[in-house]
C-alpha cells in the first residue's frame, strides 16, 4: 500500500464546477499537507500547504484536512478551462525529503 | 524569472550514453532537491543537498546517478550508461532557509532514451 493514495481520473468537469479532488493517506506521522497543480509537461506548482486538520481558503481554492481519517481534500469553486491540469497531494513529516507524492488526478475542465 | 531553473529541458540520448543535467535553485534557497517523475506517476525522491553536502540518497538512486552541489548554489544530475528504464522527468526544487517544509520546482528536464 502507497503512503498517499490519490484517485488518478481523469475527471471531467463543466466549467462553473464545484470540484473535490481527494486523497487518502497511511503515515500517522505525516504532519503538512499540499496540493500542486501540474500541467502538461511541466513542473508542480505549490496551490496550497497546510499543517493542520480543518479548512484553509485561498481564492476559488478550498484544502480540507481530516487527520482522524487520514483524508485530504481539495475543492476548486468556479472551476475554469484553465484549471484543466493534474493535480498532486502530498504529505510530509520532518524535513521536506521525507514528502511523498500522490500519483496525481487529472482534471479536465470543459467550457 | 526568479524560479528555478533547469537546463536543458528535453533531452534524448542513446542507450548507453552518459547525460548530465543542471538545476539553479531560486537565490538564496540552501536546500535542493532531485525528484523523478514517470508518466501517471508524482514525482519520487533521488537526493537532497543542504548548501554543498548531499545528506540523502533514495534507493532509487543506484550507481548509475551521481549528483553534485560544489559550491552551495547550482547542482548537475549525471546519469552514466543510460538505459530506456532512465526515460522520466527530472526535477528540481529548492527551499528557502528555515522553511524545510516547502519546496519550488523548476520546469523538469525530460530524458528519453532511445
Amino acid at each position: 500500500q502507497k503512503e498517499v493514495e490519490q484517485d488518478p481520473g481523469p475527471l471531467s468537469v463543466p466549467e462553473g464546477a464545484i470540484v473535490s479532488l481527494n486523497c487518502t493517506y497511511s503515515n500517522s506521522a505525516f504532519q503538512y499537507f499540499m496540493w500542486y497543480r501540474q500541467y502538461s509537461r511541466k513542473g508542480p506548482e505549490l496551490l496550497m500547504y497546510t499543517y493542520s486538520s480543518g479548512n484553509k481558503v485561498d481564492g476559488r481554492f478550498t484544502a480540507q484536512v481530516d487527520k482522524s481519517s487520514k483524508y485530504i481534500s481539495l475543492f476548486i469553486r468556479d472551476s475554469q478551462p484553465s484549471d484543466s491540469a493534474t493535480y498532486l497531494c502530498a504529505s510530509g513529516s520532518g524535513g521536506y525529503q521525507k514528502v511523498t507524492f500522490g500519483t496525481g488526478t487529472k482534471l479536465q475542465v470543459i467550457p | 524569472d526568479t524560479g528555478v531553473s533547469q537546463d536543458p529541458r528535453h533531452k534524448i540520448t542513446k542507450r548507453g550514453q552518459n547525460v548530465t543535467f543542471r538545476c539553479d535553485p531560486i537565490s538564496e534557497h540552501n536546500r535542493l532537491y532531485w525528484y523523478r517523475q514517470t508518466l501517471g506517476q508524482g514525482p519520487e525522491f533521488l537526493t537532497y543537498f543542504q548548501n554543498e553536502a548531499q545528506l540523502e540518497k533514495s534507493r532509487l538512486l543506484s550507481d548509475r546517478f551521481s549528483a553534485e552541489r560544489p559550491k552551495g548554489s547550482f547542482s548537475t544530475l549525471e546519469i552514466q550508461r543510460t538505459e530506456q528504464g532512465d526515460s522520466a522527468m527530472y526535477l528540481c526544487a529548492s527551499s528557502p532557509p528555515n522553511s524545510g517544509t516547502e519546496a519550488f520546482f523548476g520546469q523538469g528536464t525530460r530524458l528519453t532514451v532511445v
